[in-house]
This record gives C-alpha cells, structure tokens and sequence, in this order.
C-alpha cells in the first residue's frame, strides 16, 4: 500500500534562511511522488512532481525536492525563504485508481 | 482561462440534512476528483469522474454519492449529514485521466460545509 508521512505538522524559520520539509514515503512499486502547497483561503497547486526521471526534481518559486529511494525519502527544500512562501505544504504519492495519498501537511511559518 | 469553481463557498445544514455541491473543472478537463479535508484527518480522497462514470471512490459510506454530467461538471451529494461530515471538500480536475502519471491535480478553493 501507498502511504507518506510527513515528519514535521509545523515548521518555523526566518525570512532568508533555509527551508527543509521532511517527507517519508512507503510504496509497493516505483513511486509517482509530488508536493502541493495550500495558501490561505486558496486551492491547494502543485509544487513540484518526480515520476522516475531526475532524482533531483525542479518545482516553481524556488523549490526543489530529491527522491532517495535507499531512505525513501522525498524531502522539499528552498535556500532562502520568502514571507510569501508561508502556506501549509503536502506531500503525495499516486496510487491506483485516480487516487492520490496526501501526508498530514507541513505548515510553514516565516517570521520577518 | 478560468480554473476550477466550486458552489456555494459556504454551507451550513443539520444532522440529517441533505448537502448538495458542486463542481466546474478546467475547460477540456473530462475527470473530476473530490476530497474532504477534515479537520485532523487531512485530504481522503472521496470520488473520481472521468466521460460521466464514476472510476472510483474512496473509503466512504454510500450516503457520499455524486454525478458527472455530459458538460463534464459534478455534484457531490452528501445524504442523512452527521457531524462529522463537517469539512473543506475539494474538487479537482485533470487533463490526464489517470492523474497517476503527472499527479498533476487543479483544484478549486472548496466549499466549506459546516453541519449542526
């Protein structure tokens, strides 16, 4: 069965520092996984994807996430973070059937 | 090009009420998925609509149903509302069918039901 987990429900760092994520995935098979973030009040849009291509995957706004299938991680980094990028964040791997597995989500606080 | 819209934004009925809403996808998207985010739970994956049949559902009681109609919208219908049924549902759609070879999702902002 397809499942992550999300390591961290709440993340705190300053504007400029460095954002790390954690994500843990367990699958059957060779995983698709993603990250989707969810501003306030906003639908949720995806991040950034990895579907058995470059381990090193590029999102938008800056950030990026590395598939390591020896730790089956998937963990979301930016270097330097923006006020902006306060949101909650979801990491997801594709299962069959249409379905999509959403860990619990990280939020993301950035203080000035 | 306007994205995914869900109606109404709010909703608020009593336990045993019928709850009704509804789903626009992207313009030349033809499967439409929904979700409940629960308070604590997180999204769980309800439905999935793709040419006017219902591909899958998630694991939920058959008093969550819904319909894809031929414009390729949808209603999710929630039938004898408990307390629990109180969350964000989500509705999405997709270019991709299968959604699991580009995982890419559009959603809308949701409707909040608030039962009482």
């Amino acid at each position: 069965a397809q499942s992550v987990t999300q390591l961290d429900s709440h993340v705190s760092v300053s504007e400029g520092t460095p954002v790390l994520l954690r994500c843990n995935y367990s699958s059957s098979y060779s995983p698709s996984l993603f990250w989707y973030v969810q501003h306030p009040n906003k639908g949720l849009q995806l991040l950034l994807k990895y579907t058995s291509a470059a381990t090193l995957v590029k999102g938008i706004n800056g950030f990026e996430a590395e598939f390591k299938k020896s730790e089956t991680s998937f963990h979301l980094t930016k270097p330097s973070a923006h006020m902006s990028d306060a949101a909650e964040y979801f990491c997801v791997v594709s299962d069959t059937g249409g379905k999509l597995i959403f860990g619990q989500g990280t939020e993301l606080s950035v203080k000035p | 090009e306007a994205g995914v819209t869900q109606s109404p934004t709010h909703l608020i009925k009593t336990r045993g009420q019928q709850a009704t809403l509804r789903c626009s996808p992207i313009s030349g998207h033809t499967s439409v998925y929904w979700y409940q985010q629960a308070l604590g739970l997180g999204l769980q994956f309800l439905l999935w609509y793709d040419e006017g049949e219902e591909r899958n559902r998630g694991n939920f009681p058959p008093r969550f149903s819904g319909r894809q109609f031929p414009n390729y919208s949808s209603e999710l219908n929630v039938n004898a509302l408990e307390l629990e049924d109180s969350a964000l549902y989500l509705c999405a759609s997709s270019l991709d069918p299968g959604v699991i070879y580009t995982g890419e999702l559009f959603f809308g902002e949701g409707s909040r039901l608030t039962v009482l």
